[in-house]
């Protein structure tokens, strides 16, 4: 059972457009979001984050929004740069349980074209 | 400060062998948590271990074992490999003062 889902598995946006990448979960009890960057041949980089007491968290380009009663949250990237083509990987993660079991979705490959 | 380092970071093994990967996590970090990468299944957590003890795991065989020892530093074993079990194997730690987990360069075991 797939509780973390991305469905989109790839994605391709113009250099300067805006890229939204999308992620639907299925626990109620999540309330940690994470994503994070993957190029080839390296691990996952983390990007940013968003609790589940916000609906939004801003990091210069890049803004996570959270619809808690959707379950879905959403990555957005402004304006797009060839450097952001990676795959990226949204996580969630129950924080409440005081550990840290972090459920990634299958991520999506975001190709910035020049 | 250094990364999570992963070491070999390329393995090549046959059916039936068994196989230890080592990670060291960031300097301070005590919770270490291991992930299986594999096209088209993202990341599938296996487990984390925190002050050299388990505390999660995930759904994978007993064929698949970790330890963590007093420094941090964690090792995985996989025995009886099969060939499904090729894949990139990603070591994260995580400090006390975040939520996030910092990734290593993770280690490519291919089984034949």
């Amino acid at each position: 059972d797939q509780q973390v889902k991305q469905n989109s598995p790839s994605l391709s946006v113009q250099e300067g457009r805006i890229s939204i990448l999308n992620c639907d979960y299925t626990n109620s009890m999540f309330d940690y979001f994470l994503w994070y960057k993957k190029y080839p041949a390296e691990g996952p980089t983390f990007l940013i984050s968003i609790s589940s007491i916000k609906d939004k968290n801003e990091d210069g380009r890049f803004t996570v929004f959270l619809n808690k009663s959707a379950k879905h949250l959403s990555l957005h990237i402004v304006p797009s740069q060839p450097g952001d083509s990676a795959v990226y990987f949204c996580a969630a993660n129950d924080a409440t349980s005081g550990t840290y079991k972090y459920i990634f979705g299958t991520g999506t490959r975001l190709k910035v074209l020049a | 400060k250094a990364g999570v380092t992963q070491t070999p970071r390329y393995l090549i093994k046959t059916r039936g062998q068994q196989v230890t990967l080592s990670c060291s996590p960031i300097s301070g970090h005590r919770s270490v948590s291991w992930y299986q990468q594999t096209p088209g299944q993202g990341l599938q957590f296996l487990f984390e271990y925190f002050s050299e003890t388990q505390r999660n795991k995930g759904n994978f065989p007993g064929r698949f074992s970790g330890r963590q020892f007093s420094n941090s530093r964690s090792e995985m074993n996989v025995s009886t490999l099969e060939l499904g079990d090729s894949a990139l194997y990603l070591c994260a730690s995580k400090g006390p003062s975040y939520n996030e987990q910092f990734f290593g360069p993770g280690t490519r075991l291919t089984v034949l």
